[in-house]
């Protein structure tokens, strides 16, 4: 079955740096995504892994290993805005539709 | 600007009626999707659409319905045979053709029973 695993709720401190992880379980893969979003607002698309290895882009990074159905986003230099959740997606095939994981809710504290 | 307009914002329901939620886009995108979401769960896919008077049901269908007359527009109806339908509903479009494209989100309708 489809399965997609996030921690609940991280906390961290202003400047400091957070590794939220995701695995997965799917019959596919095509891609993964990760989105960020803010309490009441709409998610925000953050980065996208197909192959294996490390995507930076600014202050996020995100990483992909396939064989072990695993993917992380690594925040550095923490800042109070990046408060938010964290969603970990999957597209499993061709379809272009994605399967969600519930979220990891960041706190970020002074 | 480009994006996704959902409205309105807040909706409330009664018992026994049916509700549409509005979903415009100006991104040019193909494909349109409607998710709910409930706290401490993921996204989950309502319907989709991958082409103007074209649609196919989610994995949550049952008490809602979509129409894709128009390929800027993909309203969602919330009926009454939906006995649970208190939840953030988000409206997302994308491209086809590439797998590497994001879906792009309207800002949400939070809808509640009366």
């Amino acid at each position: 079955g489809q399965n997609i695993d996030q921690p609940t709720e991280m906390t961290a401190t202003e400047g400091a740096i957070v590794q939220i992880n995701c695995t997965y379980q799917t019959s596919g893969f095509n891609g993964l995504f990760w989105y960020q979003q803010h309490a009441g607002e709409a998610p925000t698309f953050l980065s996208y892994n197909v192959l294996d290895g490390l995507e930076e882009k600014g202050r996020f990074s995100s990483f992909l290993s396939r064989s072990k159905g695993y993917s992380y986003l690594l925040l550095k230099e923490l800042q109070m805005k990046d408060s938010a959740s964290y969603l970990c997606a999957v597209r499993e095939d061709s379809n272009y539709q994605l399967i969600w994981g519930a979220g990891t809710k960041l706190i970020i504290k002074p | 600007d480009g994006g996704i307009t959902q409205s309105p914002k807040y909706l409330f329901r009664k018992e026994g009626q049916n509700v549409t939620l509005s979903c415009e886009q100006n991104l040019n995108h193909d494909a349109m999707y409607w998710y709910r979401q409930d706290p401490g769960q993921g996204l989950r896919l309502i319907y989709y659409s991958q082409i103007v008077n074209d649609f196919q049901k989610g994995d949550i269908a049952e008490g809602y319905s979509v129409s894709r007359e128009k390929k800027e527009s993909f309203p969602l109806t919330v009926t009454s045979a939906q006995k649970n339908p208190t939840a953030f509903y988000l409206c997302a479009s994308s491209t086809q053709g590439y797998s590497n494209q994001p879906q792009h989100f309207g800002d949400g309708t939070r809808l509640s029973i009366l």
